[in-house]
């Protein structure tokens, strides 16, 4: 298993700009999330899903797209990007009613100038 | 609302000595604990977990940690250190029950920075 994969790596993007962070796993887990990693705060969730086409709000949703149209994949999308959004990206996944086992990606890094 | 306090940001400390990382949590119900570790440039791995059952959990490499429900507190310890546990550990809670906004969702604290010098 490849496990929790996430692409790109690394960006950078102008304000304004929009872009989409992949993320895949092929464990076949019903849930996942989206969660940015900023210094001295550690991660906070942005997004997540209890399973295809079903989606719902974090603690800070603001500015962020998700949508889940199959197990495996759970884009996250900047519509317009601000500085603010500079940040480590991680992506995690589990099975359904076993979050306590979490599954993390090696996480995307965006800067915004 | 949960939250979660680790109470040094940074702890240097030499190869093969001890080390305790410290992590206070706030919750009036019950919570799944965790201590995940994050290395250089990768992503988060979990170290170890607490559910229930005995308040002392070991996990890979070494680490144990101890859950103190009177204190509400999941220190984590390691009796001897090497250079390649130089990382940044996390301390999460979550809450077995919550819905809404908050399910499955994983509380970090602020990560501590765990540097072993030779």
């Amino acid at each position: 298993n490849a496990g929790v994969t996430q692409t790109p790596k690394f960006q950078v993007l102008k304000t304004g700009q929009s872009m989409t962070l992949q993320c895949a796993q092929d464990m076949n887990h019903e849930y996942m999330s989206w969660y940015r990693q900023d210094p001295g705060m550690g991660l906070r969730l942005i997004h997540y899903s209890v399973g295809a086409g079903i989606t719902d709000q974090g603690e800070v949703p603001n500015g962020y797209n998700v949508s889940r149209s199959t197990t495996e994949d759970f884009p996250l999308r900047l519509l317009s990007a601000a500085p603010s959004q500079t940040s480590v990206y991680f992506c995690a996944s589990s099975y359904f009613g076993q979050q306590e086992t979490q599954y993390f990606g090696p996480g995307t890094r965006l800067l915004v100038l | 609302a949960q939250s979660v306090t680790q109470l040094d940001s940074q702890v240097p400390v030499f190869e093969e000595a001890p080390v305790e990382l410290r992590c206070n949590y706030s919750s009036s119900v019950s919570v799944y604990l965790f201590w995940y570790v994050q290395y250089p440039n990768q992503g988060l791995q979990l170290l170890l977990k607490y559910l229930s059952g005995s308040t002392l959990v070991k996990g890979i490499n070494g680490f144990e940690a101890e859950f103190n429900k009177s204190q509400t507190s999941f220190h984590l310890r390691k009796p001897s250190v090497h250079i390649s546990d130089t990382a940044e550990y996390f301390c999460a809670v979550s809450d077995p029950h919550a819905g809404g906004t908050s399910y499955g969702k994983l509380t970090f604290g602020q990560g501590t920075i765990l540097t072993v010098h030779p």
